[in-house]
């Protein structure tokens, strides 16, 4: 199985600054045969399902605002949320899904400093 | 406005069953591959299986004795049961639909672009 490992584990922000959450896969999530990984980013708030932000890798969903930005290529990956909105606090997860079983990683939540 | 609708909380006894249901309003499941997934009491996501509009299935190996996806196409409707449940099995059940992606010559699930709103599913004497 592919484990995915986030980190930090948890991060506070001040309104108006960069956040950025790191993800690495234990194997690489990299088709060679059109260059696509297989990895996106989802925002969980309190009492929700998750929100589909990014799909491969830096795809964003219709509707995820512009601040949001999804990176990385093969094993290591970002998403990065260039002016944290009061809005933004949540719980994010990355999710691979190049290889069964689908996997996912622990989760990183994002607080108001 | 399409929407993935699950059904309500149940409370079981250990040993029992449970089945799922995950109805698509709004839109069919014959484009997509419905994915089940669970979230632990302040835990992380673990898949549990899917299904693809072939109804042809594949199952997270920790769950492949216990778990059993299946889908009506009439009524757009999937459904997850999962027997001999035991108190880890507390959870938030969800389905979440992916795009049919073909990957290595397999069709397989992308991202999850939509939710059901989950239900929970409680595990004690």
């Amino acid at each position: 199985d592919i484990v995915m490992t986030q980190s930090p584990d948890s991060l506070a922000v001040s309104l108006g600054e960069r956040a950025t959450i790191n993800c690495r896969s234990s194997q690489s999530v990299l088709s060679t045969s059109n260059g696509v990984s297989y990895l996106a980013w989802y925002q969980q708030k309190a009492g929700q399902p998750p929100k589909l932000l990014f799909h491969m890798a830096s795809t964003r969903e219709i509707g995820v605002p512009d601040r949001f930005s999804g990176r990385g290529s093969g094993t290591d990956f970002s998403l990065t949320i260039s002016s944290l909105q009061a809005d933004d606090v949540a719980v994010y997860f990355c999710q691979q899904y190049y290889s069964s079983p689908i996997t996912f990683g622990q989760g990183t939540r994002l607080e108001i400093k | 406005q399409v929407a993935l609708v699950q059904s309500g909380a149940e409370v079981k006894k250990p040993g029992s069953s449970v089945k799922v249901s995950c109805r698509a309003s709004g839109d069919t499941l014959n484009n997509y591959l419905i994915n089940w997934v669970r979230q632990g009491p302040g835990q992380g996501f673990e898949w549990m299986g899917g299904i693809n509009p072939m109804s042809k299935t594949k199952y997270a190996h920790k769950f492949q004795d216990r778990v059993t996806i299946t889908a009506d196409e009439v009524s757009s409707t999937a459904y997850m049961e999962l027997t001999s449940l035991r108190s880890d099995d507390t959870a938030i059940y969800f389905c979440a639909r992916g795009d049919l992606i073909t990957f290595a010559g397999v069709i397989a699930s992308g991202a999850f672009d939509l939710w059901g709103q989950g239900t929970v599913i409680s595990v004690s004497s």
